[in-house]
């Protein structure tokens, strides 16, 4: 079974200062898609930026962007220029490359941004 | 286009009561997935829904139970509720099933408190 494990259960950063969320991930697989979710005090989760794994360079969507260490089994989360808005709980989550399949989660960290 | 919508947004019930959550499906999807977030945790997926058939479960008892109906919305059921069932319970639809990435968009939840 995939095991998705977010060691940070909190983090803080100041206002247009860069921070970096880690996350680790255990599977057998060789193709599956990595995620970054957002979920702020709405609840709504929203999809931040996500990675296949056969793509060897680092996903990036505006101010975020991953650090994808397939061998190592690492996917971080690197969040510049730190706004207000990023002021959330973040989910790394996994999936299989096989279409339809459940993403499993990690635990969650909390991020405060700091004015 | 209007995005995945859940109801009720809040509800109480009591031990051993039934509950049926409802989720509307972002148009064009045809794929629900259903998960459970406690408290402080991430999601845990409870069980997807592909054309009105159950398309994969995780490790739930048969008290949770789901359905589809033909414009692909969907309803998750709990019998003989417990404690432990108290959570925050996400929708999620995407486009359907293919070798290709179908995004999973989510609804905003609907909190189920148990006492």
């Amino acid at each position: 079974a995939q095991t998705v494990t977010q060691s940070q259960p909190e983090m803080s950063v100041q206002e247009a200062e860069t921070v970096t969320l880690s996350c680790t991930y255990d599977t057998s697989e060789s193709d599956y898609y990595l995620f970054w979710y957002k979920q702020p005090p709405s609840r709504q989760m929203i999809l931040v930026i996500r990675q296949e794994a056969y793509k060897q360079q680092n996903a990036t969507e505006n101010r975020f962007s991953v650090n994808f260490q397939k061998a190592a089994k690492s996917f971080s989360l690197k969040i510049s220029d730190s706004q207000l808005g990023d002021a959330a709980m973040y989910f790394c989550a996994y999936r299989r490359y096989t279409s339809g399949s459940r993403l499993t989660f990690g635990e969650g960290t909390q991020l405060t941004v700091n004015p | 286009e209007t995005g995945v919508t859940q109801s009720p947004t809040h509800l109480i019930k009591t031990r051993g009561q039934q509950v049926t959550l409802r989720c509307s499906s972002q148009s064009g999807h045809n794929t629900v997935s259903w998960y459970q977030q406690a408290l402080g945790q991430g999601p845990q997926f409870i069980f997807q829904y592909y054309r009105e058939e159950e398309n994969g479960r995780g490790n739930f008892p048969p008290r949770f139970s789901g359905l589809q109906f033909p414009n692909y919305s969907s309803e998750l059921n709990v019998n003989a509720l417990e404690l432990d069932d108290s959570a925050l319970y996400l929708c999620a639809s995407s486009p359907g099933r293919g070798s290709s990435y179908n995004e999973q968009f989510f609804g905003p939840g609907t909190r189920l408190t148990v006492l």
